[in-house]
């Protein structure tokens, strides 16, 4: 279909590892988001561009979080360091512009051991 | 500090009775208003949307009320479906859509 992909759908990782998080959003959408999840929360936002520039990194929580999207469509989130309380699963949205819905992807199950 | 909060995390209801599902917001600068509906291992889908200059928005079985004053918000699902079993979050925006604050969701089970 043409909805928000994301890979992998799982990662198993071990503490210390470094790790990429891939978002392909909807074609044409000049908005992005990344949130993260974790269990029994609300999704937590962390990052949103519009087209190829962060213009709002305000939720990433630490400088070992890192995302890009250097030709306006797919994003990568990464991950350095990683840390057994960074397991969550991270979901990624996009949306036409940036006023309204937003449409997510099945989201990336990461767990860190 | 929670802006967004849903004090129920859980809702039994029977198919074909209203269901309403509540969220309540700290920050008086929030101005857009959305629901998300989440079945499992799939990501958030998108319900229903409410401005500030509005008090009600209505879509088919799904009606949003927003209380500005007491910075409350419901959402009412009638008649209640068993597809309607999933988790509901609400989310809020403030001024520019860069970033939504959720809440962690009513879990809502129709039994048939």
């Amino acid at each position: 279909g043409a909805g928000v992909s994301q890979t992998p759908s799982n990662k198993v990782t071990e503490k210390g590892k470094y790790v990429e998080l891939r978002c392909d959003p909807i074609s044409g959408h000049t908005a992005l988001y990344w949130y993260r999840q974790s269990l029994g929360q609300g999704p937590e936002f962390l990052i949103y561009f519009q087209g190829t520039g962060a213009a709002d990194d305000s939720g990433l929580p630490n400088d070992r979080f890192f995302a890009v999207r250097p030709e306006g469509s797919v994003s990568t989130l990464k991950i350095q360091r990683t840390e057994r309380g960074d397991s969550a699963v991270y979901l990624c949205a996009s949306s036409l512009d940036n006023r309204g819905e937003a449409f997510f992807g099945q989201g990336t199950r990461l767990t860190v051991v | 500090d929670q802006q967004v909060k849903q004090n129920s995390p859980s809702l039994s209801v029977q198919e074909g009775r209203i269901s309403i599902l509540n969220c309540d917001y700290t920050n008086s600068m929030f101005d857009y208003f959305l629901w998300y509906k989440k079945y499992p291992a799939e990501g958030p889908t998108f319900l229903i949307s409410i401005s500030s200059i509005k008090d009600k928005n209505e879509d088919g079985r799904f009606t949003v009320f927003l209380n500005k004053s007491a910075k409350h918000l419901s959402l009412h699902i009638v008649p209640s479906q068993p597809g309607d079993s999933a988790v509901y979050f609400c989310a809020a925006s403030a001024n520019n859509f860069n970033k939504f604050y959720f809440g962690s969701g009513t879990k809502l089970n129709v039994k048939p």
